[in-house]
């Protein structure tokens, strides 16, 4: 299986500062075929379901605000916040859907 | 609006078979992968499988021996079944859609989850 992790665990950001989270896949996700990262970046708040954010490394799931953004190629990726709002107050995960199984990174808790 | 609603029974015995049920509306069920994911605190989230409306399944290989995931068209559902579970298998389980494309599997649909606890 492709092991995802990122780093770090926990972050505290303040409101309107960037937070910035890192997920590293042990294999490449990059398929040279079609030049995509398999690669997508969920949401999950308390209670409720993970929320798909970003998907093909950086492209914005429709109606997710644009200040989050997601870079990185091959084995490195980041999810960025740019300007961290309350209710961005969540824990955030990557998964790879290059391989089989589908795997999820542990998970980045971001704090105010 | 897609909508993903799911039940079953949430306290089983250790050597049980777990069984949860997800109904779809607001979408055509046909084109679409259709996927049962857990999340426990010890494992995080992990894949358990998908089905297509034509009945044809993936399983995650950890668990593919003790997992069936059935469809039923008529009623645009599908369902899951976990065999001989043990304390491991605790967890919420969530059944979510996937992608109209063959292994590309990412969820954008979630259902609301079921609380799933494994204990004598």
């Amino acid at each position: 299986d492709i092991v995802m992790t990122q780093s770090p665990d926990s972050l505290a950001v303040s409101l309107g500062e960037r937070a910035t989270i890192n997920c590293r896949s042990s294999q490449n996700v990059l398929y040279s075929s079609n030049n995509q990262n398999y690669l997508a970046w969920y949401q999950q708040k308390p209670g409720q379901p993970p929320k798909l954010l970003i998907y093909w490394a950086s492209t914005r799931e429709s109606g997710v605000p644009d200040r989050f953004s997601g870079s990185g190629s091959g084995t490195d990726f980041t999810l960025s916040i740019s300007s961290l709002q309350a209710e961005d107050v969540a824990v955030y995960y990557c998964q790879q859907y290059y391989g089989t199984p589908p795997t999820f990174g542990q998970g980045t808790k971001v704090e105010i | 609006q897609v909508h993903l609603q799911q039940w079953g029974a949430g306290l089983l015995k250790p050597s049980e078979t777990l069984s949860l049920t997800c109904a779809v509306s607001g979408v055509s069920f046909s084109d679409y992968y259709w996927n049962w994911i857990r999340q426990s605190p010890g494992k995080g989230l992990e894949w358990i499988g998908e089905i297509k409306h034509s009945g044809s399944t993936n399983y995650n290989p950890s668990l593919k021996s003790r997992v069936t995931i059935s469809v039923d068209t008529s009623k645009n559902q599908f369902s899951l079944q976990v065999t001989s579970v043990t304390a491991a298998d605790t967890a919420v389980y969530y059944c979510a859609r996937g992608t109209s494309a063959i292994a590309v599997r990412r969820f954008d649909y979630w259902g609301q989850g079921t609380l799933v606890t494994i204990s004598s």
